[in-house]
């Protein structure tokens, strides 16, 4: 019954290669995010889908693209992996703009 | 100025103590406040909302003060399963999908 899941939970590979993680949302919310935590520790919004539209896009390079089948699942693929895209990537989901996000467990990215 | 400021800590505190911290948020229009706390290699989880009124849930009590732009957590009779890191997270913008999270202050609860 978790309520937003990630896959991968870890991800380990080679610069130059492209990959992509999954999330999904039980929670029937209409909105989800996805943040970037690097070793920093801060916390980086980068992507928010609104029932399948993109509503928030932060400064991502465009080796970034999300995409949203449908308002439980998003995705992001990364293209032509760089050694600072090395990070923890969380997904998100809120029922609304404003309301309190619930995270997933993370994605560990590491780039070789 | 950052939208969000937190004192980074660590508080040191032995079980049982009282500990208390504050958060400042730079936009007087912001209208959600939460508290979440994060374990080490762990995703943040909503530990709280914050009421206007303050609210308390359990050993946690938590107050927003608009006048002076800040929020705190006070967390009473502390365990060590308390030891985390705990953020302060503000919606500046009214229904604004985008919340401002601080970076974090760190609790430590030793025996």
């Amino acid at each position: 019954d978790t309520a937003v899941s990630q896959t991968p939970k870890y991800l380990v590979t080679q610069m130059g290669n492209d990959k992509s993680i999954k999330c999904e949302q039980n929670l029937g919310h209409d909105t989800m995010y996805w943040y970037k935590q690097d070793s920093k520790k801060f916390l980086k919004i980068m992507f928010s889908y609104n029932n399948k539209e993109l509503i928030i896009n932060e400064t991502v390079p465009n080796r970034f693209s999300p995409k949203s089948p449908d308002k439980a699942h998003l995705n992001l693929h990364i293209n032509s992996l760089e050694l600072g895209d090395s990070a923890v990537y969380f997904c998100a989901s809120s029922i609304s703009g404003g309301g309190a996000q619930y995270f997933g467990p993370g994605t560990r990215l590491l780039v070789l | 100025r950052k939208e969000v400021e937190q004192d980074p800590g660590p508080f040191n505190v032995p079980e049982g103590a009282t500990v208390a911290f504050n958060c400042t948020y730079s936009n007087s229009a912001s209208q959600s406040f939460f508290w979440y706390r994060q374990d080490c290699r762990k995703e943040p989880k909503l530990l709280m909302s914050v009421y206007s009124s303050g609210n308390e849930d359990g050993r946690f009590t938590a107050q927003l003060n608009r006048a002076s732009q800040y929020i705190s957590l006070l967390i009473r009779d502390s365990k060590l399963s308390d030891s985390a890191t705990y953020l302060c997270v503000v919606n500046p913008r009214s229904n604004d999908y985008k919340l401002s999270f601080g970076a974090g202050t760190t609790v430590t609860v030793r025996a």
